[in-house]
């Protein structure tokens, strides 16, 4: 059972580039979303996703994208990485009914933008 | 709009004292409360949650009460050993899909 798998654990981008973090789950869940985590800020979402075909921003939206074509992939997109981005992306997922019911994470990509 | 504040950290503690972590929040409505643990190098786990007023959330000897009078999840543990090390936050979720409001976290040390 592999629960929120994210992928690359670690990631250096120069300004400009473009790349996508993946995030997959294998437990069903409807909810899936995006943080970031950044020092002395907990965590902040991004986007959201309630369920195949329908997306939400969150709190700090600007300069990521998503989508959500099937329940177990959450894909996020850097359209052109600023230092800003650089920071501790982490997926979670949880069951129908949202974040109600507590989150299942991944253990988080570690981006550097230079 | 909702928030979550948590003490400040570093917490350090000798392995078997007795640990409290404060939390206290602000919401509109009625939320749920959690705490999550995240362990070096990994991402955030559900420790504990209440989803109402006098609940009592419990694992791995960790416990924390759902105070609505004084708006305080407190979290609370006998005897904390090393591997209890880790940054522990406290969060809300007022229901609404994307209404979950996380502390900044606090870090616990324990020294054996």
């Amino acid at each position: 059972n592999a629960g929120v798998t994210q992928t690359p654990k670690f990631q250096v981008l120069k300004t400009g580039q473009s790349m996508t973090l993946q995030c997959a789950q294998d437990m069903n869940h409807e909810y899936m979303s995006w943080y970031r985590q950044d020092p002395g800020m907990g965590l902040r979402l991004i986007h959201y996703s309630v369920g195949a075909g329908i997306t939400d921003q969150g709190e700090v939206p600007n300069g990521y994208n998503v989508s959500r074509s099937t329940t177990e992939d959450f894909p996020l997109r850097l359209l052109s990485a600023a230092p800003s981005q650089t920071s501790v992306y982490f997926c979670a997922s949880s069951p129908r009914g949202g974040p109600l019911y507590g989150y299942t994470f991944g253990s988080g990509t570690r981006l550097t933008v230079v | 709009g909702d928030s979550v504040t948590q003490m400040e950290g570093p917490v350090t503690l000798s392995e078997e004292a007795f640990l409290t972590i404060n939390c206290t929040y602000t919401a509109t409505g009625y939320p749920s409360l959690f705490w999550y643990v995240q362990y070096p190098g990994e991402g955030l786990q559900l420790l504990l949650k209440a989803t109402k007023a006098d609940d009592k959330g419990s694992n791995k000897g960790f416990e924390a009460t759902y105070r609505k009078e004084t708006t305080s999840f407190h979290l609370e543990k006998g005897s904390v050993q090393v591997s209890d090390s880790a940054v522990y936050f406290c969060a809300l979720s007022d229901g609404g899909y994307q209404k979950v409001t996380f502390g900044t976290g606090t870090k616990l040390q324990v020294i054996p």
